[in-house]
């Protein structure tokens, strides 16, 4: 069952802040984040693993609620570096940690000058 | 460099045509995977493998064979090519197949099945 991210698209102005939201109906082990500009490969930015530790990447942190089975991904004063489809990976607690991620379907950042 | 390398990149052929798109990576990675992207569905994995002879499937494997013979090979073939499988295909790697491991990807091939 893929995680919902919301929103779906979000439009900033430079400078401007965002969050990005990735939940999930089952129990996670781990989030991912990763980040795709338009024709490119996605990217890897950060993993969360169970603990609820958050984690900061220059100006794009993320946290982990292992108990709402949620994960947030924080873009402080945005750059046009930023934009891009940002997708959210999560791995089920269910037999042990295999990297078998199952991906949300993406929320498209675009940041104008 | 370390990278991982797909061929072709892009594809055009046509219903039932066998094809194989090949993945290759260079940093002697356990782990690899074929994702398939589609507009408003987002990446959905096909199969994976955590290491060499040893395969499974994802979410969507249909219509999909795979094999891991070499570590750093891992093949994706279409024996009988549908349009449903017009796609923009990825394949990827990690060191070693747990959660704590960041996923490199491929730069993808677009397949156009007609």
């Amino acid at each position: 069952q893929q995680p919902v991210q919301s929103p779906q698209a979000v439009i900033l102005r430079e400078g401007e802040d965002a969050v990005i939201n990735c939940s999930s109906s089952k129990a996670l082990y781990s989030v991912h984040w990763y980040r795709q500009k338009h024709g490119e490969a996605p990217v890897f930015l950060m993993i969360l693993l169970k603990g609820g530790e958050q984690k900061g990447h220059d100006k794009i942190s993320a946290s982990f609620n292992e108990k709402k089975q949620q994960s947030s991904l924080y873009l402080t004063a945005s750059q046009l570096s930023y934009s891009g489809t940002y997708f959210c990976g999560t791995e089920k607690v269910d037999g042990g940690a295999t990297n078998k991620l199952i991906f949300g379907t993406g929320t498209l950042l675009a940041v104008q000058p | 460099e370390a990278q991982v390398t797909q061929n072709p990149r892009y594809l055009i052929t046509v219903t039932g045509k066998k094809l194989t798109v090949t993945c290759s990576q260079n940093m002697n990675h356990e782990y690899m995977s074929w994702y398939r992207q589609d507009p408003g569905l987002g990446l959905r994995q096909i199969y994976y493998s955590m290491n060499v002879e040893v395969t499974d499937k994802g979410d969507v494997p249909e219509g999909y064979k795979v094999s891991r013979k070499e570590k750093r090979n891992f093949p994706l073939i279409l024996e009988s090519p549908s349009p449903n499988q017009t796609s923009l295909y990825f394949c990827a790697s990690s060191l070693r197949p747990y959660s704590y491991n960041e996923q490199f990807f491929g730069p993808g091939t677009r397949l156009t099945v007609l």
